[in-house]
């Protein structure tokens, strides 16, 4: 059964700072990975999704994929406290049924 | 509007009672998920829905029971809670397979 492994657990970033966030799945057929954050006490709220070699950005959210390790990677600059969350990873396998499986999460904390 | 609604947000359930869940949207999604998930682990996939057809994962599929009257609705039903029902329960859909939204979960607690 396929596995995604985030790190690390757990995150304290400086405001203004860069954090980074890592993601591996273990499955070999996975088509897409997702970026969910969710904030305490709300759902889980798609960041962004990654399925192509390379590296997306979207305002000061960048997200790298190598398909070849199975890695993706989340990287959060100028990090805000409203950044503070739990990050979610999900791995997507279309031969699967298109379901998500999901990492245990890395729980940032941006110290203002 | 994206938003995923689900009742009761909190539930209180007694060991060997049954617990029913009830999810809905308004975006006419064709597929609607059901998600447990435990402090300290991932969401775990329970089943699913695509249209009418229901799919169930393996290792759970004895456990819970769904129905989809409609587009709209779709329930969560366990027969029978044990205490390690215990847990968040979270409801998503989603359209051609694309970005899942979620409702804000029901926490269940089984005493």
């Amino acid at each position: 059964q396929q596995k995604v492994q985030q790190s690390p657990e757990s995150l304290i970033v400086p405001e203004g700072g860069m954090a980074s966030l890592n993601c591996t799945s273990s499955d070999r057929n996975v088509d897409y990975f997702w970026w969910y954050r969710q904030h305490s006490g709300k759902s889980p709220k798609m960041l962004m999704s990654i399925f192509s070699n390379g590296e997306k950005e979207e305002g000061r959210f960048t997200v790298h994929l190598n398909k070849a390790s199975l890695h993706t990677s989340l990287h959060i600059r100028d990090s805000q406290p409203s950044d503070s969350a739990l990050y979610l990873c999900a791995a997507m396998t279309n031969s699967a049924g298109n379901k998500l499986t999901f990492g245990i999460g890395t729980r940032v904390l941006v110290r203002p | 509007d994206t938003t995923v609604k689900q009742n009761p947000r909190y539930k209180l359930a007694r060991v060997g009672k049954p617990v029913n869940l009830i999810c809905s949207q308004t975006m006419n999604h064709d597929t609607m998920y059901w998600y447990q998930k435990k402090p300290n682990q991932a969401p775990k996939l329970l089943l699913f829905y695509y249209d009418k057809i229901l799919n169930r994962e393996a290792d759970t599929f004895e456990k819970f029971q769904s129905s989809r009257p409609n587009n709209s609705f779709c329930s969560l039903y366990i027969g029978s809670a044990g205490l390690e029902y215990s847990a968040m329960y979270l409801c998503a859909s989603s359209s051609n397979y694309a970005e899942q939204f979620f409702g804000p979960g029901t926490r269940l607690t089984v005493l």
